[in-house]
């Protein structure tokens, strides 16, 4: 069935380095690939997103990567500030508008 | 913020009870997912809406049921609640068939059932 695996479940940098998550999907029809960030007692709010047509895509302090062939995407945050503490997610989709499917999450915590 | 919004922010119940959970999409939005987050996991998609129709659902039984208004909001519905039923329960409305169709999340509702 559908399926994504994120590593690590948790992740602790030190301000100012570097964090990397990464993610594997099953189905091979996914075309989308939304990052998540929660903070708590909130919903999760799109930080960044890639189609499958893309192999890379940056935002300031944020960047994508993805390996259609490997099935394997990856989110790095350069930078870190105490602000990026969260629990970022990982998704997959056959389109921005059709069920997510969602990696278990990683929690990430920014060390001063 | 997103402009989502969802009703109650926190809802106990007992196990054999229903609840009904309402969102509010974006201005705009036509469509409405549901998804259902158990604590320290990922949100897994219980169905969508569109058009007053359901356009998909994930694997939850039958007691899990929703509904669209005219309006775009939604409802989801859980009958003869579950101890395992305990979560946050989440809807992400967007604009199917536009350009820009990513979908938005609320904050949720927390159900607890004891």
């Amino acid at each position: 069935g559908e399926n994504v695996e994120q590593h690590p479940s948790t992740l602790s940098v030190q301000e100012g380095d570097s964090a990397v998550i990464k993610c594997t999907y099953s189905d091979s029809a996914s075309n989308y690939f939304p990052w998540y960030k929660q903070e708590l007692g909130k919903g999760p709010q799109l930080i960044i997103d890639i189609r499958s047509n893309v192999g890379e895509k940056k935002d300031q302090r944020i960047a994508v990567t993805l390996n259609k062939t490997a099935k394997h995407f990856s989110l790095h945050i350069t930078e870190t500030q105490p602000e990026d503490s969260a629990v970022y997610f990982c998704a997959a989709s056959r389109n921005r508008d059709d069920k997510i499917i969602f990696g278990k999450g990683t929690r990430l915590h920014i060390l001063p | 913020e997103t402009g989502v919004t969802q009703s109650p922010t926190h809802l106990i119940k007992t196990r054999g009870q229903q609840v009904t959970l309402r969102c509010s999409s974006q201005s705009g939005h036509n469509t409405v997912s549901w998804y259902q987050q158990a604590l320290g996991q990922g949100p897994q998609f219980i169905f969508q809406y569109y058009r007053e129709e359901e356009n998909g659902r994930g694997n939850f039984p039958p007691r899990f049921s929703g509904l669209q208004f005219p309006n775009y909001s939604s409802e989801l519905n859980v009958n003869a609640l579950e101890l395992d039923d305990s979560a946050l329960y989440l809807c992400a409305s967007s604009r199917r068939g536009g350009n820009h169709n990513e979908q938005f999340f609320g904050p949720g509702t927390r159900l607890t059932v004891l």
